[in-house]
């Protein structure tokens, strides 16, 4: 069964600093890889999408990296704002579409 | 785009009812709609796959007696949880997949959060 681990679980930085999330699983055999954004008590936000042949998408100050064969991905946030502060999920999407969702982290923009 | 909405949103009822949550696919035909769940501090993990005209299929570990799902359109998929006690307290998320368009990203319904006194 595929697993989806998410370093760090928490994480707090000073606006404006760059910051790296990391995602794990455990079975390369994926159909996409998304991260989400989700507030306290709400829904999930789709932030980018990455496709089992892609290495990489890039939205606004937002970048995700691929290596399949690894089974790691990454999430680039440049320049970090208040509003950033949310929790991002990594989910794996199977051939079958479900989704693996990662353990999430918790990141907190300090103004 | 394409917009998959949830209802209720929030419900707060006494422990032995039935809740019963939706998901509706607003301009686009879902063969498959998912269900998850999110207990608090946690991610969120598949119950069940919603297929339509068909039984759903359940991940290991979901009592498919307590969690009943009916998914009798393309558009609508029903997640009734059966004599909810506090332990099924917990936010529910629909998702669901534009089959007709291909490899495009499912879209996500806004989640009911259900809390069982």
């Amino acid at each position: 069964k595929q697993e989806v681990t998410q370093i760090p679980a928490a994480l707090s930085v000073p606006e404006g600093e760059n910051l790296v999330l990391n995602c794990s699983f455990t079975d390369s055999a994926i159909y996409n890889l998304q991260w989400f954004r989700q507030d306290p008590g709400k829904g999930l936000t789709s932030l980018l999408l990455i496709q089992s042949s892609q290495r990489e998408q890039t939205s606004g100050r937002l970048n995700a990296s691929l290596d399949k064969s690894s089974g790691r991905s990454t999430l680039y946030i440049a320049a970090s704002q208040p509003g950033d502060s949310a929790t991002y999920l990594c989910a794996v999407e199977n051939t079958g579409n479900q989704f693996y969702f990662g353990t999430g982290t918790s990141l907190t923009v300090i103004p | 785009g394409a917009v998959v909405s949830q209802h209720p949103s929030w419900v707060i009822c006494k422990s032995g009812t039935s809740v019963k949550i939706e998901c509706r696919s607003l301009d686009f035909q879902a063969t498959t709609m998912f269900w998850y769940r999110q207990f608090p501090k946690q991610s969120l993990m598949l119950m069940a796959t919603s297929n339509e005209g068909s039984k759903a299929t359940y991940e290991q570990g979901v009592e498919k007696d307590k969690f009943l799902i009916n998914h009798a359109s393309l558009t609508l998929s029903t997640l009734t949880v059966t004599s909810a006690h506090p332990e099924d307290s917990s936010f529910y998320i629909c998702s669901a997949n534009d089959w007709f368009r291909g490899n495009q990203p499912q879209h996500f319904g806004d989640g009911t959060r259900l809390s069982i006194l």
